[in-house]
C-alpha cells in the first residue's frame, strides 16, 4: 500500500495570510491526525478526524481548523498566520483496531515570514 | 494519557547494542506501548509495539516487565543510520489524543 502523502512539502507564507495543507491517508485508514512540530515545543497534537468527524482536539487556537472528506482525505487550515506558526506539520493515519498504530506522512514544512 | 519519561540523549558506537528505557507509571490496563523513530524533517516511523513481556521484530526488541510501568527498546548492533530521535508512546489507541514526550536523541558514533 502507498504510504501517507502530504502536499505541499514546502510552503512559504507571510504573516496574516492563510494556508491549507492536505493529507491523503493510507488506503483503508479512516482516522487522520494532525501534529505540529517545532524545535521548542516538540510534537504537539492538533486534532484527529474519523469518518469526517473531529474526534479529538489539542490545545491550539481557533485559527487552526481541519476537515475530513468522505474518502478520508483531510485538510488543515491555518488562518491569520503568525511567525510562530512556522513548523513541520505532520499528518498520521491509522486503521481502527485494538492497537491503532499511527503511520506518519513526510510532513509539510511551513515557513511564515 | 500516561505520561512518559525518557532520557533526553544517549550516545553509542557502531556495532553496539543500545537500550532506551521509558517510564510510564500511570499506564492503564488497555494501553499499548509504541516506539517511533524520527529523522530530522521527516515524520516519525513506527518501530515496534507491545503490551507485555517481550516483542521482537526485524529491527528491534521491546521488553516490558510484569508491572508494565516501564519498557525498554533494544536496538541490536546499531549503525550510523540509527542516529535519530526515539519516542515512547503509551495509550494512543484509546485516547485518540496522542502525546509525544521529548523523545531520546540517540547519536551513534563511528
Amino acid at each position: 500500500k502507498a504510504g501517507v502523502t502530504q502536499t505541499p512539502r514546502y510552503l512559504i507564507k507571510t504573516r496574516g495570510q492563510q494556508v491549507t495543507l492536505s493529507c491523503s491517508p493510507i488506503s483503508g485508514h479512516r482516522s487522520v491526525s494532525w501534529y505540529q512540530q517545532t524545535p521548542g515545543q516538540g510534537l504537539q497534537f492538533l486534532f484527529e478526524y474519523f469518518s469526517e468527524t473531529q474526534r479529538n482536539k489539542g490545545n491550539f487556537p481557533g485559527r487552526f481548523s481541519g476537515r475530513q472528506f468522505s474518502n478520508s482525505r483531510s485538510e488543515m487550515n491555518v488562518s491569520t498566520l503568525e511567525l510562530g506558526d512556522s513548523a513541520l506539520y505532520l499528518c498520521a493515519s491509522k486503521d481502527r483496531g485494538s492497537t491503532d498504530t499511527q503511520y506518519f506522512g513526510p510532513g509539510t514544512r511551513l515557513t511564515v515570514l | 494519557l500516561a505520561k512518559t519519561t525518557q532520557p533526553i540523549s544517549m550516545d553509542s558506537y557502531e556495532g553496539q547494542e543500545v537500550n532506551i528505557t521509558c517510564s510510564h507509571n500511570n499506564i492503564a490496563t488497555n494501553d499499548y506501548i509504541t516506539w517511533y523513530q524520527q529523522f530530522p524533517s521527516q515524520g516519525p516511523r513506527f518501530i515496534i509495539q507491545g503490551y507485555k513481556t517481550k516483542v521482537t521484530n526485524e529491527v528491534a526488541s521491546l521488553f516490558i516487565p510484569a508491572d508494565r510501568k516501564s519498557s525498554t527498546l533494544s536496538l541490536p548492533r546499531v549503525s550510523l543510520s540509527d542516529t535519530a530521535v526515539y519516542y515512547c508512546l503509551v495509550g494512543e489507541s484509546n485516547a485518540g489524543k496522542s502525546t509525544f514526550g521529548d523523545g531520546t536523541t540517540l547519536t551513534v558514533k563511528p
